[in-house]
């Protein structure tokens, strides 16, 4: 089955400063990579994804950048803010059909302000 | 309803004692997932559903059943708690173009 390593567990950030996490798999059929942030006592939720016809994808401050020869993605953050500290998810999964996701175990983000 | 409800949002139980875990979505996704996420450990799938009358085992399914009677429905029952099952528990649903949302998540402890 597909396993999904996520780096580093643990990120410590000053506020403007950017913010890289990085994730490896191993099924080369995966092909639908998403991120989900937790805050503190909430629930998980989708922020970015990206599908493995394009390289990179962008929205505001957050970017997604897929090497699939490499197998690995990672999520960038810039000019990161107090209110992006929190713990980020990676998945992997195989589009469509019996969609079953493997998640990395999680970075906790701490930015200070 | 709005979204992915769970319910109760924390219990503790002694161990031993049966306990469901209620989920429901209104969104008419065909795809509904169990989690449990423990510290350092991320979200491990339990179980899982397809659709309607299907159930599927994931990475951590010994002790704890699913049933999926219709869309909308998706309870999480441990038919004889233990503490190792003390944890955060988060029902998600997925819709066709995969995103995963997840509910509010239960808080069991066992003591």
């Amino acid at each position: 089955g597909e396993n999904v390593e996520q780096h580093p567990s643990t990120l410590s950030v000053q506020e403007g400063d950017s913010a890289v996490i990085k994730c490896t798999y191993s099924d080369s059929a995966s092909n639908y990579f998403p991120w989900y942030k937790q805050e503190l006592g909430k629930r998980p939720q989708l922020i970015i994804d990206i599908r493995s016809n394009v390289g990179e994808k962008k929205d505001q401050r957050i970017a997604v950048t897929l090497n699939k020869t490499a197998k690995h993605f990672s999520l960038h953050i810039t000019e990161t803010q107090p209110e992006d500290s929190a713990v980020y998810f990676c998945a992997a999964s195989a589009s469509g059909g019996s969609y079953i996701p493997t998640f990395g175990r999680g970075t906790s983000l701490i930015v200070h302000p | 309803i709005a979204g992915i409800t769970q319910a109760p949002t924390s219990q503790i139980l002694a161990a031993g004692r049966r306990m469901t875990l209620r989920c429901t979505q209104d969104m008419r996704h065909n795809a509904m997932y169990w989690y449990r996420q423990d510290l350092g450990l991320g979200l491990r799938l339990i179980h899982y559903s397809n659709t309607a009358g299907t159930t599927g085992k994931g990475e951590v399914p010994d002790g704890y059943s699913v049933s999926r009677a219709n869309t909308d429905d998706f309870p999480l029952t441990l038919a004889s708690a233990v503490p190792s099952q003390t944890s955060v528990y988060f029902c998600a649903s997925s819709d066709s173009r995969d995103t995963q949302y997840f509910g509010p998540g239960t808080r069991l402890t066992v003591l």
